[in-house]
């Protein structure tokens, strides 16, 4: 079944203690992304990767890391987290930027 | 900011009514796609349409695009309780020296049975 996973699903944490979260497809698509989806404020992108080893910011990029090694996974790093990343999370891929994108089912952060 | 602004904010009918969504973009774009998200879940791909096309429809959907109002709009007929969700445009353009997907805040939809 195509479908993009993501780990944990649910995550309370404490300021300061680094975490990732895990996103992996199985589509062999070339562009992945993470948003954050704050009550009101829609979807707003983190940072996307056009393929392997190339990665770029999004709107809202402060506070995180990503990195893609691989085709199929696109981890997501909070160095040191704070409150206001209490969010929820989604990873998305595509063939390409401007394609359908098909998401993750989320991971809901809560940063104490 | 955001390109894509939905229209209403929220909107409450009965089963077998029709609903409609309006989706408003301020710049010039390559394609606008419709998603629904049922509560707390991933969003799901409905309908991609073009700019050079003018109306698309997928089973109850039927969506319209006018470029020169930078408008469109999301129909769903004879709605279902199981319609109930939020439901995104999200318009894809270059921007910024860069092609860009941006989301709107969305439409909350709820069908009462």
């Amino acid at each position: 079944e195509a479908q993009v996973t993501q780990n944990p699903r649910y995550l309370i944490t404490v300021t300061g203690k680094k975490l990732t979260v895990t996103c992996s497809q199985n589509m062999n698509h070339e562009y992945m992304s993470w948003y954050r989806q704050d009550p009101g404020l829609g979807l707003r992108q983190i940072y996307y990767s056009m393929n392997v080893e190339v990665t770029d910011k999004g709107d809202v990029p402060e506070g995180y890391k990503v990195s893609r090694k691989e085709k199929r996974n696109f981890p997501l790093i909070l160095e040191s987290p704070s409150p206001n990343q209490t969010s929820l999370y989604f990873c998305a891929s595509s063939l390409a930027s401007l394609n359908e994108q098909f998401f993750g089912p989320g991971t809901r952060l809560t940063v104490l | 900011s955001q390109q894509g602004e939905e229209d209403p904010q929220a909107l409450s009918i009965q089963e077998g009514e029709n609903a409609t969504m309006n989706c408003s973009y301020k710049t010039s774009i390559n394609n606008l796609q419709w998603y629904r998200q049922n509560s707390g879940r991933g969003l799901v791909h409905l309908i991609l349409i073009r700019s050079n096309e003018r109306e698309k429809h997928s089973g109850r959907l039927r969506v319209t695009l006018d470029t020169s109002k930078k408008s469109s709009s999301l129909l769903i007929t004879a709605s279902r309780a199981a319609d109930t969700a939020s439901y995104f445009c999200a318009t894809a353009s270059f921007s910024g020296g860069y092609n860009k997907l941006i989301f709107g805040a969305g439409t909350r939809l709820a069908v009462h049975p």
